[in-house]
């Protein structure tokens, strides 16, 4: 069936440190989107992607999505203690389903 | 404030107990959603509704039912819990039913069957 994988499943960095987590579907999808759930915490709405290529800033979070539609990363630049937590991508397919990533789970050494 | 809450937050039951955890949002939204979060898989779709009266399947229905018979509501029930549906569950609302816009969770219910 249609899947969406997330590398790494787990990232420790130093505070400081860039950051970046990837997201991959077996299949092309309609947009994407990414949350970010802290520890202990509900899943939070980031960002929605939805053309081929587009790249998204907000503040040190930079999002982009593939050409092909079928990729997307998440990069932060110097990391911060706020930014812990398991980071999600979400992805919609052509059966209008929302699958999501298993998640990164990202932890920041101060 | 625009928020979607859960009943209760934290529940230990036996195997066989029926029990319904509920969630209701107050955005108006058309869309809601159960999903189950374990270690290493993630959010997974339990089922989904688009409008009142319409539901349907995600991708582990087996052992879940639900209703939606008002628009801000959307109850989970689970017939005859077993230990199996140990979990962190979440409730979501969505503006519309076309998956185009963002999804608001809940807090979570934590459930632990023995």
């Amino acid at each position: 069936g249609q899947q969406v994988m997330q590398i790494p499943q787990y990232q420790h960095v130093q505070e400081g440190e860039d950051f970046t987590t990837y997201c991959n579907s077996s299949t092309t999808l309609s947009n994407i989107q990414w949350y970010k759930q802290r520890p202990g915490g509900h899943p939070v709405f980031l960002i929605q992607l939805v053309k081929s290529g587009e790249v998204k800033k907000q503040k040190r979070l930079t999002f982009q999505f593939g050409e092909a539609k079928k990729n997307s990363s998440l990069h932060i630049t110097a990391t911060q203690t706020t930014d812990v937590g398991t980071y999600f991508c979400a992805g919609k397919t052509s059966y209008d389903k929302v699958i999501f990533g298993p998640g990164t789970s990202l932890s920041v050494i101060p | 404030e625009a928020q979607v809450t859960q009943n209760p937050r934290y529940l230990i039951t036996v195997t066989g107990k029926k029990l319904t955890v509920t969630c209701s949002q107050n955005m108006n939204h058309e869309y809601m959603s159960w999903y189950r979060q374990d270690p290493g898989l993630g959010l997974r779709q339990i089922y989904y509704s688009m409008n009142v009266e319409v539901t349907d399947k995600g991708d582990v229905p087996e052992g879940y039912k639900v209703s939606r018979k008002e628009k801000r509501n959307f109850p989970l029930i689970l017939e005859s819990p077993s230990p199996n549906q140990t979990s962190l569950y979440f409730c979501a609302s969505s503006l519309s039913s076309d998956n185009s816009y963002e999804q608001y969770f809940g807090p979570g219910t934590r459930l632990t069957v023995t």
